[in-house]
């Protein structure tokens, strides 16, 4: 069974960069059968694709955040990672880390992240 | 990048109705469609990929039909556990948009 977690600050400083990790388990990021993803949900809305990458290390943003945020791969230690710059209360919101096939098949539990002094 | 319109926003329905969400695509996304049911304070759950293959777990009660730009979703004989917030996504190219979600109350 594939499972992710997210990890990572909850409290994040106005202008500061914004970083999360991804462990999978029960599965391989080096796996050329899917694309790994993160996605957002500010609290009380809807979804956000933030981008994907894959394991050869290509990678896919959304129009919105690609000038601000990398998503990069560790295959030794099994995890992927998110890093968002300049960071505004308008990212406050819940970041899963996501597997992608034929649709968004696994996702991790989710973490709060806030954006504040 | 490629818009996805759901509606209604909001829809009440009682336990053993049927109820039909749609997803409306800016262009045509051919059959490149997913469904997904989110429960209150946790992750999203594939309930439908490519337009209308039910992912494996899913009761055979939620279905999925459409092509190009118009796509539904149906729930047959609602059930408690149905009432929660359904989005569509494209995965016709990136960026991967959603559409705005429906969120299913009881009546």
């Amino acid at each position: 069974q594939v499972q992710l977690q997210e990890s990572g600050p909850g409290l994040v400083k106005p202008s500061e960069t914004l970083s999360l990790t991804c462990t999978v388990s029960g599965g391989s990021v080096n796996s050329g059968t899917y694309y790994w993803s993160w996605i957002r949900q500010p609290p009380g809305k809807g979804l956000e694709w933030i981008g994907y990458i894959y394991y050869s290390g290509s990678t896919s943003y959304s129009s919105s955040l690609k000038s601000r945020v990398t998503i990069s791969l560790d295959t030794s230690k099994n995890q992927f990672s998110l890093r968002l710059n300049s960071v505004t209360a308008a990212d406050t919101a819940v970041y899963y880390c996501a597997r992608v096939g034929r649709g968004t098949d696994y996702w991790g539990q989710g973490t709060l992240v806030t954006v504040s002094s | 990048d490629i818009q996805m319109t759901q509606s209604p926003s909001s829809l009440s329905a009682s336990v053993g109705d049927r109820v039909t969400i749609t997803c409306r695509a800016s262009q045509t996304i051919t059959t490149y469609l997913n469904w997904y049911q989110q429960r209150p304070g946790k992750a999203p759950t594939l309930l439908i990929y490519s337009a209308s293959t039910v992912q494996s777990g899913v009761p055979s009660r939620f279905s999925g039909r459409g092509s190009g730009t118009d796509f539904t979703l149906t729930i047959n004989s609602l059930q408690p556990d149905d009432f929660a917030t359904y989005y569509c996504q494209q995965s016709y190219s990136t960026p991967y948009t959603f559409g705005q979600g429906t969120n299913l109350e009881i009546k």
